[in-house]
């Protein structure tokens, strides 16, 4: 069946620094790949997101990346902040077969001041 | 708006009891869907709605779980009888059309705990 895997399951990093995860996906129909974060004691809110028609996409100090090709699409943090520690999940989805949306399992990240 | 709305935040009850949780999406999504999560399974689509009715529930563990959406205002999701192993936090998200190309919106959760 369809499964999202993600990469890696914890990240720390120095405040400053970039963040990088990694998702793969199986199955070829998907074409919408958002990515959400996750606070403590809350719901997963969408941060970020990409179409299968895009390449790449940018929104202040978070980009995606998408490599339609290898099934591979990726989130960059740069510059992070404390504030950014959180657990981040990719997912994949398609606008055929009902919308289904599949997460990855999840990285938790540390951004340390 | 006030954003996805879900009650209770925390609910605990005994094995065998029946648990309802409720869910109110937001005003004009026309989906919504239901999770749980827990640490073992990640975040898991149990049911899916589209315009009040369910097009994907592949994702429900078993008979003892059922969803309803009556209007496009309100959702329960109903375990009966409940088990420890049900033990998660159940998100309901809502979104203007599916999750395709807009993602969804989470409620804050409510944290089940079977004992």
């Amino acid at each position: 069946g369809e499964n999202v895997e993600q990469h890696p399951s914890t990240l720390s990093v120095q405040e400053g620094d970039s963040a990088v995860i990694k998702c793969t996906y199986s199955d070829s129909a998907s074409n919408y790949f958002p990515w959400y974060k996750q606070e403590l004691g809350k719901g997963p809110q969408l941060i970020i997101d990409i179409r299968s028609n895009v390449g790449e996409k940018k929104d202040q100090r978070i980009a995606v990346t998408l490599n339609k090709t290898a099934k591979h699409f990726s989130l960059h943090i740069t510059e992070t902040q404390p504030e950014d520690s959180a657990v981040y999940f990719c997912a994949a989805s398609s606008n055929t077969g009902g919308f289904k949306t599949i997460f990855g399992a999840g990285t938790r990240l540390f951004v340390k001041a | 708006d006030a954003g996805v709305i879900q009650s209770p935040r925390h609910e605990v009850t005994e094995m065998g009891q029946e648990v309802t949780l409720r869910c109110k999406p937001i005003s004009g999504h026309n989906s919504l869907f239901w999770y749980r999560q827990t640490m073992m399974r990640g975040l898991e689509l149990l049911i899916y709605f589209n315009n009040n009715v369910p097009i994907d529930d592949s994702g429900m563990p078993e008979d003892r779980f059922s969803a309803k959406m009556p209007n496009a205002s309100f959702s329960t999701l109903k375990i009966q009888p409940s088990e420890p192993r049900d033990s998660a936090v159940y998100f309901c998200a809502s979104s203007p059309r599916g999750s395709w190309g807009t993602g969804a919106f989470f409620g804050q959760g409510t944290r089940l705990t079977v004992v």
